[in-house]
């Protein structure tokens, strides 16, 4: 059962950049099966996807954070991470690391699913001077 | 990106059946995710695909999807059951928005 832990400073100064790492133990990052991503809650608030990664390169980004994200994958270190620049108060919240998966058709008329099955324990970070 | 929306609050009695529904455009292409996330927790996985349950989620936990709606269902709530749910899915540009949640009380 992989297992999967952000980790960063917990708090950040608006205009710089918010640095976070998600270590994978239990399964290798470098699995063609999964895709991995990140997921933020402001406090008291709902969920926000931020974006997902494939092993292929393949990225995509929450349109509204896509010009401030860059997200990287270490093999190496079974390891990847997320870098959001220019934080403002409004990226004050929980980061969370997950894993991804996807279930494509297997039937005629059904659809394909994409989910979220493992996820971090969570990291808040403020932005704060 | 497109939009998934749900009912901010739901109630239930102990023991009785409740539906959490999920509308967006999207539903119609792929299936919803379902989300619980019980306060200062991370969010856990408990409904995927048709209806998928992964194998720590108790059977009381079905999914259904009909055109641009999809629910969640608890048959026989428990207490255990209160909670925030989420829906969840991909859109054709590849993004993966969230509904805004529902908050279910068990009475």
């Amino acid at each position: 059962q992989p297992q999967l832990q952000e980790s960063g400073p917990g708090l950040v100064k608006p205009s710089e950049t918010l640095s976070l790492t998600c270590t994978v133990s239990g399964d290798s990052i470098s699995s063609s099966s999964y895709y991995w991503g990140w997921v933020r809650q402001p406090p008291g608030k709902g969920l926000e996807w931020i974006g997902c990664m494939y092993n292929s390169g393949t990225t995509y980004y929450n349109p509204s954070l896509k010009s401030r994200i860059t997200a990287s994958v270490d093999t190496s270190k079974n390891q990847f991470s997320l870098n959001l620049k220019s934080v403002t108060a409004a990226d004050t919240a929980i980061y969370y690391c997950v894993r991804g998966g996807v279930e494509l058709s297997k039937w005629f008329g059904e659809l394909p699913t994409y989910y979220f099955d493992y996820w971090g324990q969570g990291i808040l970070v403020t932005v704060s001077s | 990106s497109s939009e998934l929306t749900q009912d901010p609050a739901v109630s239930v009695a102990l023991g009785q059946t409740v539906r959490i529904t999920c509308q967006g455009d999207t539903l119609r292409s792929y299936y919803a995710t379902w989300y619980q996330q019980r306060p200062g927790q991370a969010p856990v996985l408990v409904i995927y695909g048709k209806n998928n349950r992964p194998s720590d989620i108790p059977d009381r936990f079905s999914g259904s999807s009909s055109g641009n709606t999809a629910s969640l269902t608890i048959t026989g709530a428990q207490a255990e059951d209160e909670a925030v749910y989420y829906c969840n899915s991909r859109d054709s540009n590849g993004d993966r928005p969230f509904g805004g949640g529902t908050r279910l009380t068990v009475l």
